[in-house]
């Protein structure tokens, strides 16, 4: 049974391109979440999601900064004209429908912008 | 402001010993508390997840959960140097949804 895939596990950019994180939840898993660790800083919530559909983007930065859960394919992370403050870690985290509070990390990717 | 405190550390804790890991939380009303590992470079890993007050065990960690004085921790016993770590509080709160709020985390030591 796969757990959460992140890939790609590491990227790097130039300020100013653009950055494409995706996830792939767990096999059963139709919620996820993305999750942003900054240096020597805690988890910070951006954006939950389902098949289609965003719940809830309270932490989602207002400009720059998208996501998206089609119905077929993984979720996508983007991050636009990227800046040096990007850099982090972002991991995304899945959970089956009936128990949000089960969730389950992946590997994570780690983003260094130049 | 809902906000997740934590001792960032580190502790330090010989082997077999018992280290303990605490938490505080802001706001009442929370709902889920967990406590994840996580080793350097690595993804957040869930050890346990408490709801409601008292004591909860498995294996040789315990969680402990006091919704009066708003703090949760962790017990880890018979302290092994594969418990060196990363370990993260999170709180869910009622009515944020699916949303974790987590600690900065406290950085463990378990010397040989």
């Amino acid at each position: 049974n796969a757990g959460v895939m992140q890939n790609p596990r590491h990227l790097v950019r130039r300020r100013g391109q653009e950055a494409r994180l995706r996830c792939s939840p767990m096999k059963g898993h139709s919620h996820v979440y993305w999750y942003r660790q900054l240096p020597e800083e805690g988890l910070k919530f951006m954006v939950y999601l389902q098949k289609e559909n965003i719940i809830d983007e309270s932490g989602m930065p207002k400009e720059r900064f998208s996501a998206e859960f089609p119905k077929e394919g993984p979720s996508i992370l983007r991050i636009q004209q990227v800046v040096r403050g990007d850099s982090a870690a972002y991991f995304c985290a899945s959970s089956p429908p009936d128990d949000y509070n089960e969730q389950f990390f992946g590997p994570g990717t780690r983003l260094t912008v130049l | 402001q809902k906000e997740v405190e934590q001792n960032s550390g580190p502790l330090s804790v010989p082997e077999g010993a018992i280290a303990s890991l605490n938490c505080t939380y802001s706001d009442r009303g929370s709902q889920s508390f967990f406590w994840y590992r996580q080793y350097s470079g690595k993804s957040p890993e869930l050890i346990m997840s408490i709801y409601s007050n008292g004591d909860k065990e498995d294996g040789r960690f315990t969680a402990q959960l006091n919704k009066a004085s708003q703090y949760v921790s962790l017990l880890i016993r018979d302290s092994q140097p594969s418990d060196s770590a990363t370990y993260l509080c999170a709180v869910n709160w009622l009515n944020t949804g699916n949303q974790f709020y987590f600690g900065t985390g406290t950085s463990l030591t378990v010397i040989p």
